[in-house]
């Protein structure tokens, strides 16, 4: 049965700081998706790593995938007040994309 | 492109009776997902459509069910509502075949059980 740990759970950052956020998971996965959620809105996505070592940015937002390992990262570079949100990743396999399981979030709050 | 569509927003059930609630998915994607969010169990997979046909159930009791149409749209039901059922339940979808199978998410809708 598939596992996934995010930490941390909460993370309050100030503005302008790094952090990394840890997504590792119990069986083996091909592929993992990380999403974003704002207070009392859906999931939106974020990034989708298909391969070990893939590697995607979006702005100030980095993650990485090592399957392997079965640890994906999501780094934050100077933060801003904006990416206060809660974080969920989800590893998966080909075929079973339609039945994730999430790890319970990171909940980020950044500060001025 | 019109995103994926979840009906009701918001619904007020009392304990016992059931509840029927809806998802359109995008234009063109065939498969569709239902997760219910709660503050203590977090994001949990219910079940998933594909073609009409569920293809994969989440561990949950025989209360929750729900089917596809033909032109994709999904419904869940809920009967004999408990307070636990209180929760935002979200529906997602996907096109099949895709290397990356994104999953795209409805607003949800969240239902409170009295």
């Amino acid at each position: 049965e598939l596992k996934v740990e995010q930490n941390p759970l909460f993370l309050s950052m100030q503005e302008g700081k790094n952090y990394t956020i840890y997504c590792n998971y119990s069986t083996t996965s091909d592929r993992l998706y990380w999403y974003r959620q704002d207070p009392g809105k859906s999931l939106e996505s974020l990034f989708v790593l298909l391969s070990n070592g893939a590697v995607k940015q979006e702005g100030r937002l980095m993650a990485s995938l090592d399957t392997k390992a079965r640890l994906s990262t999501l780094h934050i570079t100077a933060a801003v007040h904006d990416l206060s949100a809660t974080y969920f990743c989800a590893p998966s396999r080909w075929g079973s994309q339609g039945n994730l399981i999430f790890g319970k979030g990171t909940k980020l709050s950044v500060k001025p | 492109k019109a995103g994926v569509t979840q009906t009701p927003r918001y619904l007020i059930k009392t304990r016992g009776q059931q509840v029927t609630l809806s998802c359109s998915p995008i234009s063109g994607h065939r498969s569709v997902s239902w997760y219910q969010q709660t503050p203590g169990q977090g994001l949990q997979f219910l079940f998933e459509y594909f073609s009409e046909t569920q293809r994969n159930k989440g561990n949950f009791p025989g209360r929750f069910s729900g089917r596809q149409f033909s032109n994709s749209r999904s419904e869940m039901n809920v009967s004999t509502l408990e307070l636990g059922d209180s929760a935002l339940y979200l529906c997602a979808s996907s096109l099949v075949g895709l290397l990356d199978n994104e999953q795209f998410f409805g607003p949800g809708t969240r239902l409170t059980v009295l």
